[in-house]
């Protein structure tokens, strides 16, 4: 099956400590993305890679890092100098030919 | 000045009636629109995309673009209780094809 997957569904961080989310894709998509999620809010786009060993920060990358070292992964590490955490993390992903986005599943991250 | 506006809702249609979403997009670069369908506690899914001005039909789905107005809608037909979701719009911005700007989305709820 082609797709986006994502891990973990959920995660749970303590203050202090940083974490990564995994964004895995075998569409073959050369650009990736990830998104922010608040409740009741949009997407707010974090950092997004056109091509392998090159990202670019989006609109509140502060607090955030990524990596591009294959085309099928874009892992997102989130630091303790993100003040709040707390969200629903989206990956996605975009062929070069198209024009459209595709999300993967998600992750859930919770601060406590 | 938001990207993308909509409408937050929720809006309430009867079973069968028809749905109207609208989305306004204040930069006139913009090239193309899509609209996602997000389930609570799950990821956007795309389920129209337009480019041109005029309608787009998909289904039970009408997209509908007018650039010399800034907006884009979403026409339900016969608007079943299984769509009721989250509708994100979406625009990417001619010359940044790598970026996305959503709207933070229109509650839907259609009543049995």
């Amino acid at each position: 099956d082609g797709g986006i997957t994502q891990s973990p569904k959920y995660l749970f961080r303590k203050e202090g400590q940083n974490v990564t989310l995994s964004c895995e894709q075998n569409l073959n998509h050369d650009a990736m993305y990830w998104y922010r999620q608040d409740p009741g809010q949009g997407l707010r786009l974090i950092y997004y890679s056109q091509i392998v060993n090159d990202f670019q920060k989006g609109d509140i990358a502060e607090g955030y890092s990524v990596s591009r070292e294959k085309k099928e992964s874009f892992p997102l590490t989130v630091t303790s100098a993100q003040k709040n955490p707390t969200a629903f993390y989206l990956c996605a992903s975009r062929s070069a030919s198209g024009n459209e986005q595709f999300f993967g599943p998600g992750t859930r991250l919770t601060v406590l | 000045q938001k990207e993308v506006e909509q409408n937050s809702g929720p809006l309430s249609v009867p079973e069968g009636a028809i749905a109207s979403l609208n989305c306004t997009y204040s930069d006139r670069g913009s090239q193309s629109f899509f609209w996602y369908r997000q389930y609570s506690g799950k990821s956007p899914e795309l389920i129209m995309s337009i480019y041109s001005n005029g309608d787009k039909e998909d289904g039970r789905f009408t997209a509908q673009l007018n650039k010399a107005s800034q907006y884009v809608s979403l026409l339900i037909r016969d608007s079943q209780p299984s769509d009721s979701a989250t509708y994100l719009c979406a625009v990417n911005i001619r010359g940044n094809f790598n970026k996305f700007y959503f709207g933070s989305g229109t509650k839907l709820n259609v009543k049995p």
